[in-house]
């Protein structure tokens, strides 16, 4: 069962530009993560965020989340060529359950 | 150094052939998952250990089997039952139940599965 749905489902932008996807999800969650993958790769951590916090940074990322609307939305700041990849939100409604993944949004930055 | 290893990257499987893959993970962490992933579907979980020598099926387990018999492996071997084998398969291994809270999980490099 799919349970974060990623939107859009490809984004192309120029290098500079910043790049904004967005997550829904169907049930409460205990946190939310964001993920990222370079073709043909394994996923890569990029930022955990727990049901009672609203936003997190770390470096060029920015994440919000609205419990309420069931959202989660991913900002990179003046993206790179280098942060071409496939980006993904995981879910999970206990600490004991495992990560759920969306499908995904493949992101092209054009330098 | 610390990580996850997936074995091999390619494999080729004939038809009625069962397949094995490796994950072996030196971090130490009690949790390890198999993932399915092909082309615009995400990913999709196969089988997840929390604890050495117990597994749980995830959503599509059917022509799949693992085992775990030493925390730092998880097995999974594709049986001749699963029709569409051809996919990219990722292990992620993390912390487990830390206190109820989740926390990341890693991946290894992924296998890549095609039947020839």
């Amino acid at each position: 069962s799919q349970q974060g749905e990623e939107d859009p489902q490809a984004l192309s932008i120029q290098e500079g530009e910043n790049a904004t996807m967005n997550c829904s999800y169907k049930t409460s969650i205990n946190n939310l993560q964001w993920y990222r993958q370079n073709s043909g790769r394994g996923l890569v951590h990029l930022i955990l965020i727990r049901s009672n916090e609203r936003e997190k940074h770390s470096g060029r990322l920015r994440v919000t989340l609205d419990t309420s609307k069931k959202s989660s939305s991913l900002l990179i700041t003046a993206s790179r060529a280098a942060d071409t990849a496939s980006y993904f939100c995981a879910t999970d409604n206990s600490g004991n359950t495992p990560l759920v993944f969306g499908k995904g949004t493949r992101l092209s930055v054009i330098a | 150094d610390g990580g996850i290893t997936q074995s091999p990257k390619y494999l080729f499987r004939k038809e009625g052939q069962n397949v094995t893959l490796s994950c072996e993970q030196n971090l130490n962490h009690d949790a390890m998952y198999w993932y399915r992933q092909d082309p615009g579907q995400g990913l999709r979980l196969i089988y997840y250990s929390q604890i050495v020598n117990d597994f749980q099926k995830g959503d599509i387990a059917e022509g799949y089997s693992v085992s775990r018999e030493k925390k730092e492996s998880f097995p999974l071997t594709v049986t001749s039952a699963q029709k569409n084998p051809t996919a990219f398969y990722l292990c992620a291994s993390s912390i487990f139940g830390s206190g109820g809270r989740n926390t990341e999980a890693f991946f290894g490099q992924g296998t890549r599965l095609t039947v020839v």
